[in-house]
């Protein structure tokens, strides 16, 4: 049982570049979520999906595109990469017992 | 708008002496109250919950954190700490079913000899 996986743990874009961020999950939790990490802001929730083919906008989407094709993927991409984007990324489910984290992705956009 | 308030930004402990940390909120109704731990490049850890009931919460590692509804408040507190417990620490507020979460600026504990 791997919980929330996320690849890759590290990525260096240029400014311009595109990427997608992947999020794996195997507990079969409906709800997902993206957020970033940036210091002495804590974390900030970028989009999340209450289930497959439904997603919504958190407090920071702009640049950021989603999209939930299966229960167990959330994706999020970055279409056009800013040095604005360097953060850490993480992702995570929910059920009625709380939240599970993956362990980030660290990006820097160059 | 809901917000979290966490208005201590560095904290310096001695081992062994004791620790609260505090937490504030600015929500309509009772929210799901929740705090967290992050060691340096790694993950988020749950220390501990609140949903309802009982407004005294244990957790792990010896953490325990007292909701105060009449004070907005859900600080976290180790009646002695130790060195491993040196990390930043996360208070965090969902505040609907679907539990979009709405975290605090966090707070850096380091702990001295």
């Amino acid at each position: 049982n791997a919980g929330v996986t996320q690849t890759p743990k590290f990525q260096v874009l240029k400014t311009g570049q595109s990427m997608t961020l992947q999020c794996a999950q195997d507990m079969n939790h409906e709800y997902m979520s993206w957020y970033r990490q940036d210091p002495g802001m804590g974390l900030r929730l970028i989009h999340y999906s209450v289930g497959a083919g439904i997603t919504d906008q958190g407090e920071v989407p702009n640049g950021y595109n989603v999209s939930r094709s299966t229960t167990e993927d959330f994706p999020l991409r970055l279409l056009s990469a800013a040095p604005s984007q360097t953060s850490v990324y993480f992702c995570a489910t929910q059920d009625s017992y709380g939240y599970t984290f993956g362990s980030g992705t660290r990006l820097t956009v160059v | 708008a809901q917000s979290v308030t966490q208005p201590d930004i560095h904290i310096t402990v001695s081992e062994g002496a004791s620790l609260e940390l505090r937490c504030n909120y600015s929500y309509g109704a009772t929210p799901y109250l929740f705090w967290y731990v992050q060691s340096p490049g790694q993950g988020l850890q749950l220390l501990l919950k609140y949903f309802s009931g009982d407004t005294l919460v244990q957790g792990i590692k010896g953490f325990e954190a007292e909701f105060k509804r009449s004070q907005s408040s859900f600080n976290l507190r180790k009646p002695s700490v130790h060195w491993s417990d040196a990390a930043e620490y996360f208070c965090a507020v969902g505040t609907d079913s679907w539990g979009k979460l709405q975290f605090g600026a966090g707070t850096q504990v380091v702990v001295t000899p």
